[in-house]
């Protein structure tokens, strides 16, 4: 399953909204009924971290301004309203089909 | 809380056997869960690259599978990563992890990555 991943830039203001893409080559959906569609996180110099799992599922301690969407083969991150913190790639990855892989990730710069 | 630490040689000639161990603490290897090694190219996206249960069983990329092992050791609570017939394109920051983004109970540790560079 090849995930592709747009833009693969994003710069954003401070305090306004973000959104990412990821699209799968087949569809995410399992036979068992479930989307395995997750997004992580990476800071520089720092192992990526957990965002949103099965599409639209925030991990603990995430804040609110992240929202993920889709079905299918279309999925989308949102950020309500950017922070600095914020920085860093972004990767969907699914493990409907094994082996799990990885989208070439969304960088998301400050203006 | 779970804690992992990665260790091994940051460089390894091209052709050999790249080893790298990772030290866990917080929790037993030997519990129910999968322990799980990615790996990240410099300046590259992220690449999975296997994991093991606390059996043994393994689950392999298929793109490295024939030239990759892995092992859990319960009396040293550590798993180990071997890489055999390096080459440049196996240079990467390697992570141990302990993940799991698919169950009712998600889970997601790292340890901070080991660069291992594949050069002469």
């Amino acid at each position: 399953f090849v995930m592709t991943q747009t833009p693969l830039s994003s710069p954003v203001t401070l305090g306004q909204p973000a959104s990412m893409s990821c699209r799968s080559s087949q569809s995410l959906l399992h036979s068992d009924g479930n989307t395995y569609l997750s997004w992580l996180h990476q800071r520089p110099g720092q192992p990526p971290r957990l965002l949103i799992y099965k599409i639209s599922n925030r991990f603990s301690g995430v804040p609110d301004r992240f929202s993920g969407s889709g079905a299918g083969t279309d999925f989308t991150l949102n950020i309500s309203r950017v922070e600095a913190e914020d920085v860093g790639v972004y990767y969907c990855t699914q493990a409907t089909q094994f082996p799990q892989t990885f989208g070439q990730g969304t960088r998301l710069e400050i203006k | 809380q779970v804690h992992l630490q990665g260790s091994g040689p940051g460089l390894v000639m091209p052709s050999g056997t790249l080893s790298l161990t990772c030290t866990v603490s917080g929790v037993s290897v030997s519990s129910d869960k999968w322990w799980s090694w990615v790996r990240q190219p410099p300046g590259k996206g992220l690449e999975w690259i296997g994991e093991i249960y606390h059996s043994g069983r393994t689950n392999l990329n298929p793109s490295l599978k024939s030239r990759l092992t892995l092992t859990l050791d319960q009396s040293t609570n550590q798993f180990s990563l071997r890489l055999t017939s390096v080459t440049a394109a196996d240079t990467a920051v390697y992570y141990c992890a302990n993940f799991d983004f698919w169950s009712d109970v998600v889970f997601d540790f790292w340890a901070q990555g080991t660069l291992v560079t594949v050069s002469s």
